[in-house]
Order: structure tokens, then sequence, then C-alpha cells
């Protein structure tokens, strides 16, 4: 069956520094992958996905994803995080047929520190 | 953009309540899901539908029944509302790029 891991429950980073959210995948296919961003008291909105083809992807906000067949991963990572980018995260996995029922990580909350 | 919209943001019911949540999607998407979503379980696929009249159950359908009659519209039904049905719950609509999801509706049952 297929899973998604996201091994960070909580992560705090200074504004203005890197930052990097785990996600590893089980899934027995060649998946959809992608991340959700959700502030508080929002739905979840869209960051970026993965199909095929290059395997880092851009996304809004100015986050970036690579995925790595190899390591069952799909991590997301942006150079220099505002403080406006506090938010939880999650990553998701889906079947490339019709249909397409995600399936989706615990999440990651995001913390800012100025 | 696409927009999918949920009538209600907070609502409050009594244990043994029938309890309609409504999801409404303008972009003539064919596939619609209701997720519930848990702090540390993130979200879990109650049910969801891929036409008019046609819906399958997701992993966690249990106390719950959904209603498509319209293609723009996705209800998701609790029978018998339980304290352990307390939760947020998300629509969400798919059609390019991805899914879209709606603000979510946080379900307190007393």
């Amino acid at each position: 069956a297929q899973s998604v891991t996201q091994p960070d429950i909580h992560i705090t980073v200074s504004e203005g520094a890197s930052l990097e959210l785990r996600c590893n995948y089980s899934y027995g296919a060649t998946p959809y992958l992608f991340w959700y961003v959700q502030s508080p008291g929002q739905g979840l909105q869209l960051l970026l996905k993965y199909f095929s083809g290059d395997t880092l992807v851009q996304g809004i906000k100015g986050f970036e994803a690579e995925f790595k067949r190899s390591q069952s991963s799909f991590n997301l990572r942006k150079p220099s995080v505002h403080w406006s980018d506090a938010a939880e995260y999650f990553c998701a996995v889906g079947p490339m047929e019709y249909g397409n029922k995600l399936v989706f990580g615990a999440g990651t909350i995001l913390r800012v520190k100025s | 953009d696409v927009k999918v919209t949920q009538s209600s943001r907070y609502l409050v019911k009594r244990t043994g309540e029938k309890v309609f949540l409504e999801c409404v999607q303008d972009m003539d998407h064919e596939n619609m899901f209701w997720y519930r979503q848990d702090p540390g379980l993130g979200l879990r696929l109650i049910y969801f539908s891929y036409d008019v009249k046609m819906k399958e159950k997701g992993d966690i359908p249990e106390g719950y029944s959904v209603s498509r009659e319209k293609k723009e519209r996705f209800s998701l039904i609790l029978e018998s509302a339980s304290t352990n049905q307390t939760s947020m719950y998300l629509c969400a609509s798919r059609g390019t790029p991805g899914y879209t999801f709606g603000s979510g509706t946080r379900l307190t049952v007393v």
C-alpha cells in the first residue's frame, strides 16, 4: 500500500536561513508527488508537483523539490525562509491513473524565528 | 481560478445529530474528495466521487456517507454524529494541475 512519511513533526528555522523538509514515500509504481502548504485556518494550497521529466521542480513562493527515485524521496527546499512561510506542509503521493486519490503525510509544522 | 467552497467554517453539533457538510466547486471537475484532517495524522480520505451519483469509499468511511446529485456539489453526511468525529473536514476537487481544496469545516461534536 502506498504511504508517505514526513519524519519531522516540527521544524524551527531562523528567518533568512535555508530550509529542507523531508518526505519519503512508498509506492509500487511511478507516482505523482505533491507538496501542499496550509496556513492557520486555511485550506491547502499547492506549492509544486512532480509528474515526470526533470527531477528538480520549481514551485510557488520560491520553493523547489527534488525527486530521487533511488531514495524514494521528494524533499522540499527553500534557500531563504521568510516569516510568512510559517505554516504546515504536507507531502502527498498519488497514482498516475485517472482518479488519482492522494495519500498524505502527517505534515511538518514550520516555525520561523525572527 | 478554481474555487471550492465549503458552506460552513465552524459547526457545533450534538451527539446523535445528522450532520451535512456541503462542498461546491465551480470548474466542472468530475473528481471530488472528502478528507478528514487530525493533528499528527495528516489528511485521510473518507470518500471520493468520480462522477455524478458515483462514489467510492476511501480509507476511513465508517460513520459517513456522501451524496453527489449534481456535478458541482459533493456532500458529506454524518448519519449520527459522535464525539470521535470532531475534526477538520476538507473538500477537494481534482482538475489540472491538481487538487484544489476548500478552506475546511471545523466540526465539533459535543
